[in-house]
């Protein structure tokens, strides 16, 4: 089946150290995203890549880091700067283009520090 | 800019009665727009989208939204609740021509009372 598939479901982190959450999509999708969902504040935009090497800060990209080395691929890494790291983190993919297409997101890592 | 804003954070309704979750949006321009819904703790499903052309879209599951120009609403409404409606619901907004991010707003919780 396509989908998105998001890794692992729960993280726990340490104090100064950097954890990488994994995203997967099989849908041959251009463009991926990754969000963070707090209580009360909706979906932010972190990061977003529209084609393999490239991407893009979103509006709360300080304290996280991204690769796109692979179309399938998107890893997002929270480093030591992120002093509030915990969240529910949702990576999405969505087609190319001018056409407003669906996004179409993972099951999500709860992230939370020790 | 861009802005939604949902003015209900929380909505509680008995079963079988009719509900109405609303959404505004600020925008300038042309817009696609997007009602998604999240069941606990578990990634965003897209519920329905406007595009163009009829200003009433409906979902497979008897939900349906009226996109209001003049009014800039996208307001869901279904006229018969079940206890699996119980959700989480986020309105979204995208420009249309070209690449544009997707905004979405904070979410408004359905909560069906048996």
């Amino acid at each position: 089946d396509g989908g998105i598939t998001q890794s692992p479901k729960y993280l726990f982190r340490k104090e100064g150290q950097n954890v990488t959450l994994s995203c997967e999509q099989n849908l041959n999708h251009d463009a991926m995203y990754w969000y963070r969902q707090d209580p009360g504040q909706g979906l932010r935009l972190i990061y977003y890549s529209q084609i393999v090497n490239d991407f893009q800060k979103g509006d709360i990209a300080e304290g996280y880091s991204v690769s796109r080395e692979k179309k399938e691929s998107f890893p997002l890494t929270v480093t030591s700067a992120q002093k509030n790291p915990t969240a529910f983190y949702l990576c999405a993919s969505s087609l190319q283009g001018e056409a407003a297409e669906t996004q179409y997101f993972g099951p999500g890592t709860r992230l939370l520090v020790l | 800019a861009q802005s939604v804003t949902q003015l209900d954070s929380q909505v509680p309704v008995f079963e079988e009665a009719p509900v109405e979750l609303r959404c505004n949006y600020s925008s300038s321009v042309s817009v696609y727009l997007f009602w998604y819904v999240q069941y606990p703790n578990q990634g965003l499903q897209l519920l329905l989208k406007y595009l163009s052309g009829s200003t009433l879209v409906e979902s497979i599951n008897g939900f349906e939204a009226e996109f209001n120009k003049s009014q800039t609403s996208f307001h869901l409404r279904k006229p018969s609740v079940h206890i699996s409606d119980t959700a989480e619901y986020f309105c979204a907004v995208r420009f249309s021509g070209g690449y544009q991010k997707v905004t979405f707003g904070i979410g408004t919780k359905l909560q069906v009372i048996p």
